[in-house]
């Protein structure tokens, strides 16, 4: 598509269940990333996928937060059990070239947990 | 630890005044560096980005940026702002040896009109 699509663009969910989040990069775009961005703290890394390589999870808070990527496109983010900390903006980005373009961001998914 | 650092976190202005945000970074390496903002409502989008060369970068809507490589600085200028900049500015640095951008905390530009 022509930019980075996530869905849903808000999600209120109640503390314990699970949600999947979902991202549709760019096409052509091999890099997909997920942030999170809480008032105040700016943007944490989550979780990286890069073609085939396996994925950089060094980001993601604890073993609730998973991520797929299927196909080498579309992306899930998971996270079991919500918690009311969960709650935030999730964003995913993808790049072709970090090091000459950047990312480019998709609108995010508010997540809020009640 | 590696970081990035927003000296600001709000800066409150009038149009026409002029801007300068902070920011620093802490890697010893070879960096790419970037500015995004995010206007209300909207989604981040690239402002500039440093990766070689010319050390003052200029971007869209008349912003640009300076490396300062031996003050690991890569501030953002703009001469005469307007209230459409009223926005929130990140800051962000990629090890040129690494695919991950990490991102300062942001900050927020309010503009009087």
């Amino acid at each position: 598509g022509a930019g980075v699509s996530q869905s849903p663009s808000n999600k209120v969910t109640e503390k314990g269940k699970d949600v999947e989040l979902r991202c549709d990069p760019i096409s052509g775009h091999t890099a997909l990333y997920w942030y999170r961005q809480s008032l105040g703290q700016g943007l944490e890394f989550l979780i990286y996928f890069q073609g085939n390589s396996a994925p950089d999870k060094s980001g993601l808070p604890s073993d609730r937060f998973s991520a797929e990527r299927t196909g080498g496109s579309v992306s899930t983010l998971t996270i079991q059990r919500t918690q009311q900390e969960d709650s935030a903006v999730y964003l995913c980005a993808s790049s072709l070239q970090v090091q000459s373009y950047g990312y480019t961001f998709g609108s995010g998914t508010r997540l809020t947990v009640v | 630890a590696q970081s990035v650092s927003q000296h600001n976190h709000h800066v409150i202005l009038s149009e026409a005044a002029s801007l300068e945000l902070g920011c620093n970074y802490s890697y010893g390496g070879t960096v790419n560096l970037f500015w995004y903002v995010q206007y209300p409502g909207q989604h981040l989008q690239l402002l500039l980005k440093y990766f070689s060369g010319d050390p003052l970068v200029k971007g869209i809507k008349g912003f640009e940026a300076e490396f300062i490589k031996s003050k690991f600085s890569f501030n953002l200028r703009k001469p005469s702002v307007q209230w459409s900049d009223t926005a929130e500015y990140f800051c962000a640095v990629n090890l040129n040896r690494d695919d991950k951008i990490i991102f300062g905390k942001g900050t927020r530009l309010h503009i009087l009109p």
